[in-house]
């Protein structure tokens, strides 16, 4: 079975503070990795994904992502964050190995940018 | 917008009852899933369903069913409800022609469950 943990549940950060936050996955096989956003009183966005190929993903809005295989981890990353920002994101992962498309979510992380 | 709607946004409801939520997906989007999102369980995959028959099953109580309709809209029917089952409802929907594990899946904006 899959799993996903995210180890920051609260940041708080600057405007214009670079930011980082840890997404590491439990699963021996093959994986598709996400990340979403969901911004207050909104739905759930994609901010980037990662099938295969280069292991850095650029996303929409200056964010990025790192695969790390061997620490089987995906950061998601913004060198300069925005009041605008203020969200929780959610680290998510499936694999081609599964039957269907079930999403596994970490727990989210609360990002709080202040102005 | 992401396309995707639900209804209705709120419910409050009382223990024992049951209810209906409802979920129209993308236009031409044939797969549809749906997730809890608690604070104890946080957002948890419970059923897909892939034009009208069921793909992927979660951890979806016994006392929950799903159905997706012709049109491709879909029903998530809980009964004999519990506190415990009061959470966000999030429905999401993709395309594709296989409904695997590279589609892109669109959420809608969640229902709110409570009860009481």
């Amino acid at each position: 079975a899959q799993s996903v943990s995210q180890h920051n549940h609260h940041v708080i950060l600057s405007e214009a503070a670079s930011l980082e936050l840890g997404c590491n996955y439990s699963y021996g096989g093959t994986v598709n990795l996400f990340w979403y956003v969901q911004y207050p009183g909104q739905h759930l966005q994609l901010l980037l994904k990662y099938f295969s190929g280069d292991p850095l993903v650029k996303g929409i809005k200056g964010f990025e992502a790192e695969f790390i295989k061997s620490k089987f981890s995906f950061n998601l990353r913004k060198p300069s964050v925005q009041w605008s920002d203020t969200a929780e994101y959610f680290c998510a992962v499936n694999s081609p190995n599964n039957a269907g498309n079930m999403l596994t979510f970490g727990g989210g992380t609360r990002l709080m940018v202040k102005p | 917008d992401s396309g995707v709607t639900q209804t209705p946004k709120h419910l409050i409801t009382a223990t024992g009852q049951r209810v209906t939520l409802r979920c129209s997906p993308r236009s031409g989007d044939l797969s549809v899933y749906w997730y809890q999102q608690s604070l104890d369980q946080g957002l948890q995959f419970l059923i897909q369903y892939y034009n009208g028959e069921e793909r992927a099953k979660g951890n979806i109580l016994e006392r929950f069913s799903a159905q997706q309709f012709p049109d491709l809209h879909s029903e998530l029917n809980l009964s004999s409800l519990e506190l415990g089952d009061s959470a966000l409802y999030f429905c999401a929907s993709s395309g594709g022609s296989l409904g695997t594990s590279t589609d892109t899946q669109y959420f809608g904006p969640g229902t709110r469950l409570t009860v009481l």
